[in-house]
């Protein structure tokens, strides 16, 4: 089962921030947060991940609340390219190789 | 550089017939992986493994084999192709060094698209 809950869809306008969140309650101490993203009929791409302290990069942010059980991916400014499924990934319990993948957040962009 | 590079991107086959799926990676990563991924799921792991000669079962391996006999190629075998496998196919690899696979990102190929009619 996957230990991440996200909302299924969410939409945003061309050009304005988008903020994906992502809820795991039952993260371990150890478990990083990692984030990918799926194109229309393409391979899965890795956006960002971190463990507990805000992680920056060149595609996105990723925002990781104190506690450590939700995180919020952003998006500072979304183009039409960036719609895509967004997958907010723990590793498995007692693995260190298995990552485990919900269904995502499929994010709509509004020209 | 290329990347993972799975081939063939497409294939249709009959039921109880078998097949290779190619993956190769040109990054000099240890770890390779396959998933497979059903309409509006996420992926779901079937295989693993850590270096040249050494594989594992993920968590859907019934109906598959792997081999890894170069740091570059995993192929997946499906030895009699059932209903129940047609599915988009993903292979992946990354480097890990310390800490465990599961803290490092993972690259994709761009799938293989199996029907089983």
């Amino acid at each position: 089962d996957a230990k991440t809950t996200q909302p299924n869809s969410m939409e945003s306008n061309e050009e304005e921030p988008v903020h994906l969140p992502c809820n795991h309650s039952t993260i371990s101490g150890t478990d990083y947060i990692h984030w990918y993203r799926q194109l229309p009929s393409q391979g899965p791409e890795y956006v960002i991940h971190g463990l507990t302290s805000n992680v920056n990069n060149r595609m996105a942010s990723l925002a990781i609340a104190e506690d450590r059980k939700s995180s919020t991916l952003i998006l500072h400014r979304a183009t039409l390219r960036d719609a895509a499924v967004y997958y907010c990934i723990l590793p498995a319990p007692d693995s260190n190789y298995q990552l485990i993948w919900g269904a995502g957040t499929k994010l709509i962009i509004k020209p | 550089n290329a990347g993972v590079t799975q081939t063939p991107k497409f294939r249709i086959l009959k039921i109880g017939q078998s097949m290779t799926l190619q993956c190769t990676q040109d990054m000099n990563h240890n770890y390779m992986y396959w998933y497979r991924q059903d309409p509006g799921m996420g992926l779901k792991l079937i295989y693993y493994s850590v270096g040249a000669g050494i594989t594992d079962k993920g968590e859907v391996p019934n109906g598959y084999n792997v081999s890894r006999s170069t740091t570059e190629d995993f192929p997946l075998r499906l030895e009699l192709a059932a209903p129940s496998q047609t599915s988009v196919y993903f292979c992946a690899s990354s480097y890990t060094l310390h800490g465990g696979a599961g803290n490092q990102p993972q690259h994709f190929g761009d799938g293989t698209r199996l029907s089983i009619l």
